[in-house]
């Protein structure tokens, strides 16, 4: 079963501008992490934040936790071509040690 | 340092037979986990292994199995195929057991089931 839900399912934005998805969950958590895939391939790490972090920053990526809420959110700036992919994020459960992805948001850059 | 390599990366098999997947970790990591990816349940997690022993394993039936070796390579095998096993499978290494840790995934190997 899935326990994290991307918001939104698919975007499309312009080159430079800045994209930004959710994801919510439902249990609580020792990290969130934030994965990207080019079509369907890989995951490549893009940043972890743990349960006791609200923001972390690597780069052009810009994480935000809210484990009052449940959701994290990761925005990307100045977006590029290459950004195009889709983006999953993870959850480690308390006490359940299992990676739980979420449905993924489909982002399409347009040049 | 290689990054995770993932053999073969394409594979057709037919219903009923059975397949080995097999998955080489960056080294010196000592865990593998194994996901399944598919357009309709996307990402779930079939199982993990350190130190050659599961230490964690997802919803999946008994035909999904794996196994570790000394040297850390993974394998899994699904007996009696059936068309929806047709997916992506992934595996990820990460240095020490999975929690806190970031993982690194490999090509994966695409199946499909006549």
């Amino acid at each position: 079963s899935q326990q994290g839900e991307e918001d939104p399912q698919a975007l499309s934005i312009q080159e430079g501008e800045n994209a930004t998805m959710n994801c919510s969950y439902k249990t609580s958590i020792n990290n969130l992490q934030w994965y990207r895939q080019n079509s369907g391939r890989g995951l490549v790490h893009l940043i972890l934040i743990r349960s006791n972090e609200r923001e972390k920053h690597s780069g052009r990526l810009r994480v935000t936790l809210d484990t009052s809420k449940k959701s994290s959110s990761l925005l990307i700036t100045a977006s590029r071509a290459a950004d195009t992919a889709s983006y999953f994020c993870a959850t480690e459960e308390v006490g359940n040690e299992k990676l739980t992805f979420g449905t993924g948001t489909r982002l399409t850059i347009i040049p | 340092k290689a990054g995770v390599t993932q053999t073969p990366r394409y594979l057709i098999k037919t219903r009923g037979q059975q397949v080995t997947l097999s998955c080489s970790p960056i080294s010196g990591h000592r865990s593998v986990s194994w996901y399944q990816q598919t357009p309709g349940q996307g990402l779930q997690f079939l199982f993990e292994y350190f130190s050659e022993t599961q230490r964690n394993k997802g919803n999946f039936p008994g035909r999904f199995s794996g196994r570790q070796f000394s040297n850390s390579r993974s394998e899994m095998n699904v007996s009696t195929l059936e068309l929806g096993d047709s997916a992506l499978y992934l595996c990820a290494s990460s240095w020490r057991d999975r929690a806190q840790e970031t993982q690194y995934f490999g090509p994966g190997t695409r199946l499909l089931v006549l």
